[in-house]
């Protein structure tokens, strides 16, 4: 398997654009997660995923965020209108739930999103 | 309150001595994972190691070992033999709960630099 595959790697937009980031989870793993790295704060995350449905987007920043799984293979992060704060690496992850078992989240190589 | 927190921003050792990173995690779950990852500058996000809180023997992956204290709460990642490409950001991450598959939270990570 490729691995967890985000596009694009980088992007530079102007604020007020729309941003869209595009996730392809490893075939079969029933979880997607996307994070927001960034120096001041770290890895935080904003949304994820089992099964192809939203469980828990407390972590979304502000209604300016949404994200969708439309299917299996297939996610979007997607930020309308994009702001300067919002330049950070985005990283997608995906894991398999085996049930008591080691289930790291295998990641994306990560999109750098610089707004300017 | 911080789920991981890990104390050292940055470390140094020499190449081919063995070096400890720190990490103590807060949780009132009788079951979750730790896990340790790396990233390089590149970028990516590598999975090291996992120790599972019912397991009683430390976890070793060829040079990584976890010195699981679970009564202090502490998790620590030893690297032995230390190389050049070693040189990375180090984080430590937890999942709670007994299902396997709630999100990873992340500490803020330690930058270890190998000295020739």
């Amino acid at each position: 398997d490729a691995g967890v595959i985000q596009s694009p790697r980088h992007e530079v937009t102007e604020m007020g654009q729309e941003v869209t980031l595009r996730c392809k989870p490893i075939s079969g793993h029933d979880y997607l997660f996307w994070y927001r790295q960034t120096m001041m704060r770290g890895l935080e995350l904003l949304i994820y995923f089992n099964n192809n449905v939203p469980i828990d987007d407390s972590g979304m920043p502000e209604d300016r965020f949404s994200a969708k799984m439309p299917n299996a293979s297939f996610s979007t992060l997607k930020i309308q209108p994009s702001e300067p704060r919002d330049s950070a690496v985005y990283f997608c992850a995906s894991s398999l739930d085996y049930r008591g078992m080691n289930t790291e989240a295998f990641f994306g190589q990560g999109t750098r999103l610089t707004v300017v | 309150a911080q789920k991981i927190t890990q104390t050292q921003p940055g470390m140094f050792v020499q190449e081919k001595e063995a070096v400890t990173l720190d990490c103590t995690y807060d949780t009132s779950d009788q079951s979750y994972g730790l896990f340790w990852y790396k990233q390089p500058s590149s970028g990516e996000m590598i999975f090291l190691i996992y120790q599972g809180s019912y397991d009683e023997q430390n976890a070793t992956e060829g040079r990584y070992s976890l010195n699981f204290q679970k009564a202090r709460k502490s998790a620590n990642l030893v690297i032995s033999a230390s190389q050049l490409g070693d040189s990375a950001m180090y984080f430590c991450a937890m999942r709670e709960g007994p299902s396997g598959n709630t999100p990873l939270v992340f500490g803020k990570g330690t930058r270890l630099s190998v000295i020739a």
